[in-house]
């Protein structure tokens, strides 16, 4: 069983461009969790995803960015017209459906906006 | 409202000492606690957790942690550093045994020769 597989693992972007984070759950996992962690920083949540559904996103900047988690394939975090202050590594974890059941984290991505 | 407070956002300590690094929390409701690891350029790695029962709960690499309910804490300690303890270690409060975690902002541990 593989783990929580995030790609890119490094990503280089110029300012403007859009960024797209791919997140996949471990098998059996229908819930998927995104942090950012800013450089020198902890990590902070941004979004708590299932399948087809945005469950809490209290942490996603309101502006250039979303989060979707299909029916079939990856959770992707999308940032639009990125800037300098995007940058930083962005991590992913994912659960499974049942209660009081541990969250894995994936490797990371992390974002350079040049 | 959750929080975590990690106090020293750096510490060293020589290799054969003990490793002591504090982690205090802010919670309304009975917490899951959790400290992580981070190598550099690397991923979350769990090195422990408390849940319920027992309040010493011992972790991976020779570290454990301590639950303190009264003084709200949740220290992490191992008795002799070693090199390879290097890295950046983070302590996560979750209210639903560890789906949506509240982190504190980390402390580097460095491991002096």
């Amino acid at each position: 069983n593989a783990g929580v597989m995030q790609n890119p693992r490094h990503l280089v972007r110029r300012r403007g461009q859009e960024a797209r984070l791919r997140c996949s759950p471990m098998k059996g996992h229908s819930h998927v969790y995104w942090y950012r962690q800013l450089p020198e920083e902890g990590l902070k949540f941004m979004v708590y995803l299932q399948k087809e559904n945005i469950i809490d996103e209290s942490g996603m900047p309101k502006e250039r960015f979303s989060a979707e988690f299909p029916k079939e394939g990856p959770s992707i975090l999308r940032i639009q017209q990125v800037v300098r202050g995007d940058s930083a590594a962005y991590f992913c974890a994912s659960s499974p459906p049942a209660q009081n059941t541990e969250a894995f984290f994936g490797q990371g991505t992390r974002l350079t906006v040049v | 409202a959750q929080s975590v407070t990690q106090l020293g956002s750096h510490v060293s300590v020589s290799e054969g000492a003990l490793v002591l690094l504090r982690c205090n929390y802010s919670s309304s409701v009975p917490p899951y606690l959790f400290w992580y690891v981070q190598y550099p350029n690397q991923g979350l790695q769990l090195l422990l957790k408390y849940t319920t029962g027992a309040t010493l709960v011992k972790g991976i690499n020779g570290f454990e942690a301590e639950f303190k309910k009264s003084e709200t804490s949740f220290h992490l300690t191992k008795p002799s550093a070693h090199m390879s303890d290097a890295a950046e270690y983070f302590c996560a409060v979750s209210p639903d045994y560890g789906q949506n975690f509240v982190f504190g902002p980390g402390t580097r541990l460095s491991v002096l020769p």
